[in-house]
């Protein structure tokens, strides 16, 4: 059965600071999608990473996957309060998700 | 692109009784998944479809639960004899295809009591 486990589970960090949130999957696969989600709404898609390799960058966000290591990262540069949200990986067809890192940025 | 729509919003039910969700997915998309989201836990997949054939159904669900998506457009998705622990929110979401991302729609709350 996929497992897909990040870390940490919540991030509380300054403004102005860089940090890399983890994602590991379990059993092989090409498609690591990044997700991120506000209290109390659905889930916006942030990037989409399907090969060895891929590394995509938005604004201060920027995602990279290593296949063979079965490893996302999602890297936050000079983070600011509006990044505040929880940061969800999903891997495979079924697109199976990870509990989730809730980032607190604080002012 | 008028997004993924799901009604109902908000669903109050007894435990015992059967409820029903609709999904409307984006028009041009041909996959649609279900979601279970509790709070401060991560989408626990339910099914997925490409056109209207359903992939794939969680192991973890009961036989309780089924979704259909008849002609490759809507979805339902019902669950009989609800229980208290199928307390959660509801999301759909779908996507144009394999390495797509997936496009959720806003999610039906459902409270059994």
């Amino acid at each position: 059965e996929l497992k897909v486990e990040q870390n940490p589970l919540f991030l509380s960090m300054q403004e102005g600071k860089n940090y890399t949130i983890y994602c590991n999957y379990s059993t092989t696969s090409d498609r690591l999608y990044w997700y991120r989600q506000d209290p109390g709404k659905s889930l916006e898609s942030l990037f989409v990473l399907l090969s060895n390799g891929a590394v995509k960058q938005e604004g201060r966000l920027m995602a990279s996957l290593d296949t063979k290591a079965r490893l996302s990262t999602l890297h936050i540069t000079a983070a600011v309060h509006d990044l505040s949200a929880t940061y969800f990986c999903a891997v495979d067809d079924k697109i199976i998700f990870g509990k989730g890192t809730r980032l607190h940025i604080l002012p | 692109d008028t997004g993924v729509s799901q009604d109902p919003r908000h669903k109050i039910t007894k435990r015992g009784q059967n409820v029903t969700f609709r999904c409307d997915p984006i028009s041009e998309h041909n996959r649609l998944y279900w979601y279970r989201q509790t709070l401060g836990q991560g989408p626990e997949f339910l099914t997925y479809f490409q056109n209207e054939a359903q992939l794939e159904k969680s192991r973890l669900l009961s036989d309780r639960f089924s979704a259909e998506r008849p002609k490759g457009s809507f979805s339902t998705l019902e669950i009989q004899r609800t229980e208290q622990g199928d307390s959660a929110m509801y999301l759909c979401a779908s996507s144009l295809g394999v390495s797509s991302p997936l496009h959720f729609g806003n999610g039906t709350r459902l409270t059994v009591t």
